[in-house]
């Protein structure tokens, strides 16, 4: 069980588009579409941005995207606004009942 | 709209237990949906802790099983998280959420608590 990999940082302009990646194996992000992302501000709870891979909860922006390819997934910030600073997190079902998470993406709007 | 809120205490010795408890409103835990808990070592990334149906079954993080218990208490609409012989790699925030998805267990945490900060030092 081990976790998976996230570029510490990632950085945009405001308008542009921001795609963060998120490796795992065949064993988790490779074999299951249970992947899902989630933004977390300083200090509060982390909020679920994407689910199954790439749907949205009812209320999250459709600037908000997911997908994946082999043993990587990827969620992607389209039209970026300053209020998407924030830290963001993938997650993976990886079998036999366990969830595992990414270290976690740092987000900046330049 | 479920809500989710963690209590216990904030301070732990180390080699003690630390135990937590979930208090779930808007919802009844007996409707469906597996329920767990998450932490977060200050400054650093999410850990799965382990999660429970209201029939009690059970799963938790391989790596933290040998010291890990999650109960419901379904008179009570609340979970609780036990963990013994802590340490000061113990230290986190601890989220409780709800798990949404279509496989057994749950894949995915659609609401969360606001979260507690617990510190182990003697």
């Amino acid at each position: 069980q081990s976790a998976l990999t996230q570029p510490p940082s990632a950085s945009g302009s405001p308008g542009q588009s921001v795609t963060i990646s998120c490796t795992g194996s065949s064993s988790d992000i490779g074999a299951y579409n249970y992947v899902s992302w989630y933004q977390q501000y300083p200090g509060k709870a982390p909020e679920l941005l994407i689910y199954e891979v790439n749907k949205r909860p009812s209320g999250v922006s459709d600037r908000f995207s997911g997908s994946k390819s082999a043993n990587t997934a990827s969620l992607t910030v389209s039209r970026l606004r300053a209020e998407d600073e924030a830290d963001y997190y993938c997650s993976s079902y990886a079998g036999s009942y366990d969830l595992i998470f990414g270290g976690g993406t740092k987000l900046t709007v330049l | 709209q479920v809500q989710l809120q963690e209590s216990g205490p904030g301070l732990v010795k180390p080699s003690e237990t630390l135990s937590l408890t979930c208090a779930v409103s808007d919802y009844f835990i007996t409707s469906g949906y597996y329920w767990g808990w998450v932490r977060q070592p200050p400054g650093k990334g999410l850990e799965w802790i382990g999660s429970i149906y209201h029939s009690r079954t059970t799963f938790y993080n391989p790596s933290l099983k040998s010291r890990v218990t999650i109960l419901v208490d379904v008179s009570q609409n609340q979970f609780s998280l036990k963990l013994n012989s802590v340490g000061a790699a113990d230290t986190a925030v601890y989220y409780c959420a709800r798990l949404g998805g279509s496989i057994v267990g749950g894949s995915y945490f659609d609401h969360w608590g606001q979260g507690i900060l617990v510190t182990v030092s003697s």
